[in-house]
């Protein structure tokens, strides 16, 4: 149980395109997804928080314009990147809370995006 | 505020040895505590957590951690390493009904043949 799945896994893209990651609660139903960002070698820093129906809520620094969200229902999560950049290249992971300890996360396997 | 510090940026065990992840952690109130793990270019893994039952908390894969509040640790234990071991452990807190976890900057773990 408590599976998440996130999609795609690895992608490529040009400088000035935009792309889509999918984070998907396969078992349960999140109120709430997190997005997440790896850097090589480092920790998980916490980008945004998204709530089913209503607006995500960014963490200080995180571009909401560049780094867009979408929580359209109780299983998906999006996390749009747009017009990237090489400097956006990272490992992204998601993550969702089954019920009201939304301290108790389980994590997407992660989407590596290398922008050319 | 909540923090943590993993001591140990890298720890290398021979196979069937035991394996030792130091975690200290810093918290204004009563800790969530986790234990994830991290295998090369996958998501994370909950391995267990405490949150304020017992204080020896058994977890998956033969991991065990010890919530010790007189020394505010949090370490992680096996008693015999695989192979499959290797991979990247992050020790994580988070305020009871706070949302935010706070990650510590992980432990390598490498197992020799």
């Amino acid at each position: 149980g408590a599976v998440v799945s996130q999609h795609p896994s690895w992608v490529i893209c040009k400088s000035g395109t935009s792309v889509k990651i999918e984070c998907r609660s396969l078992d349960f139903q999140a109120t709430t997804m997190f997005w997440y960002r790896q850097f090589p070698k480092q920790s998980l820093m916490l980008m945004a928080t998204s709530n089913e129906g209503s607006k995500a809520t960014y963490e200080q620094g995180v571009e909401k314009d560049k780094f867009l969200i979408n929580h359209a229902s109780l299983t998906l999560s999006t996390l749009t990147v747009t017009s990237a950049h090489p400097e956006d290249s990272s490992f992204y992971i998601c993550s969702a809370a089954p019920g009201l300890a939304i301290n108790i996360q389980y994590f997407g396997a992660g989407t590596r995006l290398s922008v050319l | 505020a909540q923090s943590v510090t993993q001591l140990d940026s890298h720890v290398s065990v021979s196979e069937g040895t035991p394996v030792l992840l130091r975690c200290n952690y810093s918290s204004s109130y009563s800790p969530s505590l986790f234990w994830y793990v991290q295998h090369p270019n996958k998501g994370l893994q909950l391995l267990l957590k405490y949150t304020s039952a017992a204080t020896l908390v058994k977890g998956i894969n033969g991991f065990e951690a010890e919530f010790k509040k007189s020394e505010t640790s949090f370490h992680l234990t096996k008693p015999s390493a695989h192979m499959s071991d290797a991979a990247e452990y992050f020790c994580v807190v988070s305020a009871p009904r706070d949302y935010k976890l706070s990650f510590g900057a992980g432990t390598t773990v490498t197992v020799r043949a």
